[in-house]
């Protein structure tokens, strides 16, 4: 079955250095993968998403996530963080096929920046 | 403006009631869904439907009850049953061949 661990419930980094948001995933295939983002008391947004088309993926507001198979990762980066990047972040993988696929998000990454 | 409305926003309930949150989308989605979340649980699954008159039980769906009598509308009700319903509330919407979802703003339930 699919699922995904996020390793670090709570990040904090000063404001514009690099952020690193760790997620690994468990799957008998190479799945789809998504980041979503959500800030405090709003819905989540849809950061970036591979989809075996390219290994390295680039997403909205200067985020990154880059697929590694070997290490079955795929952890989000950005290389100078921002106040307003302050927010918690999930790693999500579908599960599931067709009409009944769903999403199965991780327990979620609270990033802290700092000024 | 497209996109989907949760109401209310914030709620609270005695002990014993049964309360409906609203979800309503402009989107032409065909699939709806309710989640819930807890600090450090991430999302969890309550109810989705995939098409009108028709909805399949989530991770969670002890307590909880939904209706699709239209594309736009997805309610859900949190009933007495339900033991533990303090929690934040979010409906989304999306394609699943996608996987992409799209969110409303969520509801905060509390009981007091």
């Amino acid at each position: 079955a699919q699922s995904v661990t996020q390793l670090d419930s709570h990040v904090s980094v000063s404001e514009g250095t690099p952020v690193l948001l760790r997620c690994n995933y468990s799957s008998s295939y190479s799945p789809s993968l998504f980041w979503y983002v959500q800030h405090p008391n709003k819905g989540l947004q849809l950061l970036l998403k591979y989809t075996s088309a390219a290994t390295l993926v680039k997403g909205i507001n200067g985020f990154e996530a880059e697929f590694k198979k070997s290490e079955t990762s795929f952890h989000l980066t950005k290389p100078s963080a921002h106040m307003s990047d302050a927010a918690e972040y999930f790693c999500v993988v579908p599960k599931g096929s067709g009409s009944a696929r769903q999403l199965t998000f991780g327990s979620g990454t609270q990033l802290t920046v700092l000024p | 403006d497209g996109g989907i409305t949760q109401s209310p926003k914030y709620l609270f309930r005695k002990e014993g009631q049964n309360v409906t949150l609203s979800c309503e989308q402009n989107l032409n989605h065909d699939a709806m869904y309710w989640y819930r979340q807890d600090p450090g649980q991430g999302l969890r699954l309550i109810y989705y439907s995939q098409i009108v008159n028709d909805f399949q039980k989530g991770d969670i769906a002890e307590g909880y009850s939904v209706s699709r009598e239209k594309k736009e509308s997805f309610p859900l009700t949190v009933t007495s049953a339900q033991k533990n319903p303090t929690a934040f509330y979010l409906c989304a919407t999306g394609t699943p061949n996608t996987g992409e979802l799209f969110f409303g703003e969520g509801s905060r339930l509390t009981v007091l």
